[in-house]
């Protein structure tokens, strides 16, 4: 079975661009979350989508946002980009009911300047 | 304070010796625990989860909950060098896919 992937690897913006990143959840899985490693803090969640809705939030402004389709792939957008948001976005796919079975991706390190 | 703690180290070993990898935790909300290993440049990859307090073997691996102290580890047997990378444990509160994450256990297995 195919892992998470996640397009593009890597991104480099200057500040005030905005920025989509996709997602493709293991076959199957229908529950997609979004997480940010940087090196200060860690990974910290972002949001998660289910069946085209947002069902989860974690406490990021309103810049970052996100979407699901029908076929479960998931973009997350990031408008106005600020320095403080260069890091790697992390998507994970998990079944429903198993979110403590998260697979992640690879990862798109996003850079900006 | 962080919701869960974790010794970033780095924390080297020989090859062969037994680590242990550790968390403290303070939400006792918390239910499910994991643990992942993420080498450099790659995403993080779920090594097991333990529901609730006790202890799950897999292979090498050994995690262990203590819910009453809210501390959780992961013991590592024969580490090898392919062992090498950095350890984080998550944790959620149910089967929702929020995972709250400690900051990494650089680990590093020398020969």
């Amino acid at each position: 079975k195919a892992g998470v992937t996640q397009t593009p690897r890597y991104l480099i913006k200057t500040r005030g661009q905005q920025v989509t990143l996709s997602c493709s959840p293991i076959s199957g899985h229908r529950s997609v979350s979004w997480y940010q490693q940087t090196p200060g803090q860690g990974l910290q969640f972002l949001f998660e989508y289910f069946s085209e809705t947002q069902r989860n939030k974690g406490n990021f402004p309103g810049r970052f946002s996100g979407r699901q389709f029908s076929n479960s792939r998931s973009e997350m957008n990031v408008s106005t980009l600020e320095l403080g948001d260069s890091a790697l976005y992390l998507c994970a796919s998990s079944s429903e009911g198993q979110g403590y079975e998260q697979y992640f991706g690879p990862g798109t390190r996003l850079t900006v300047t | 304070q962080k919701e869960v703690e974790q010794d970033p180290g780095p924390l080297s070993v020989p090859e062969g010796a037994i680590v242990s990898l550790n968390c403290t935790y303070s939400n006792s909300a918390f239910q499910y625990f994991m643990w992942y290993r993420q080498y450099s440049r790659k995403g993080p990859e779920l090594l097991m989860y333990t529901y609730s307090s006790g202890n799950k073997e897999d292979g090498r691996f050994t995690a262990q909950v203590d819910k009453s102290s809210k501390y959780i580890s992961l013991f590592i047997r024969d580490s090898q060098p392919s062992d090498s990378a950095t350890y984080l444990c998550a944790m959620s509160t149910g089967t929702a896919s929020k995972l709250t994450f400690g900051t990494g256990t650089r680990l590093q297995v020398t020969l």
